[in-house]
């Protein structure tokens, strides 16, 4: 079966600068996850998606991130304006929503923001 | 609130060495546990995961991890390395009920031939 699509594989921006990242998931994938992985840190989790509903968004900075999964299916994350700080790699997953699923981790968009 | 430590950020050890990775959790019952790898430029790969029953879990790759409640650890180990293990190991934690998970700061893995 195919994996979780994730585009770009890199990008590089300036600061104040506005990016956006899209995934694809697992065809039937209920829930979507965005996680934000900076160097030499474990993932975070930054928004949790079940079909096109936000479950869980308490870690996303608000004031400039955000995203959409309007159709259930693939899901975007922008951020506008850009800081510093930002520079990491953006990784999606998914999973069926059952309990005891595991999770399927996309390669990630590794963001530079100079 | 739940959250995931892994004591040591980086270990080196000898082809054919075992190994013994660390991970402890605070949760106020038992959360489900589970191990990822991430080899540079790839997504994280499950190795193996304990939600009940049997403490000793097996994974894929030789790993195998064992649940201590009284310790709170779910420690990683492989009896063998091989050069191919080099890489980046989380250990995270879910609450049941919750399907997100919180990963600990990672262990890198370094195989010396």
């Amino acid at each position: 079966e195919a994996g979780v699509a994730q585009s770009p594989r890199y990008k590089i921006i300036e600061k104040r600068q506005s990016v956006a990242f899209w995934c694809n998931p697992i065809s039937g994938h209920a829930t979507l996850y965005w996680y934000q992985q900076i160097l030499g840190q474990g993932p975070k989790l930054l928004i949790q998606f079940q079909n096109n509903g936000v479950v869980d968004d308490s870690q996303l900075p608000k004031d400039r991130f955000s995203a959409e999964r309007l159709k259930g299916v693939d899901s975007t994350l922008k951020i506008q304006p850009a800081k510093l700080e930002d520079s990491a790699v953006y990784l999606c997953a998914s999973s069926s929503g059952w309990e005891n699923e595991k999770l399927f981790f996309g390669s990630g968009t590794q963001l530079s923001v100079l | 609130a739940q959250s995931v430590t892994q004591p040591d950020i980086h270990i080196t050890v000898s082809e054919g060495a075992s190994l013994e990775l660390r991970c402890n959790y605070s949760y106020g019952a038992t959360p489900y546990l589970f191990w990822y790898v991430q080899s540079p430029g790839q997504g994280l790969q499950l190795l193996l995961k304990y939600f009940s029953g049997d403490t000793l879990v097996q994974g894929i790759k030789g790993f195998e991890a064992e649940f201590k409640r009284s310790q709170s650890s779910f420690n990683l180990r492989k009896p063998s390395v091989h050069w191919s293990d080099a890489a980046e190991y989380f250990c995270a934690v879910k609450s049941p009920g919750r399907r997100a998970l919180t990963f600990g700061s990672g262990t890198r893995l370094q195989v010396q031939p």
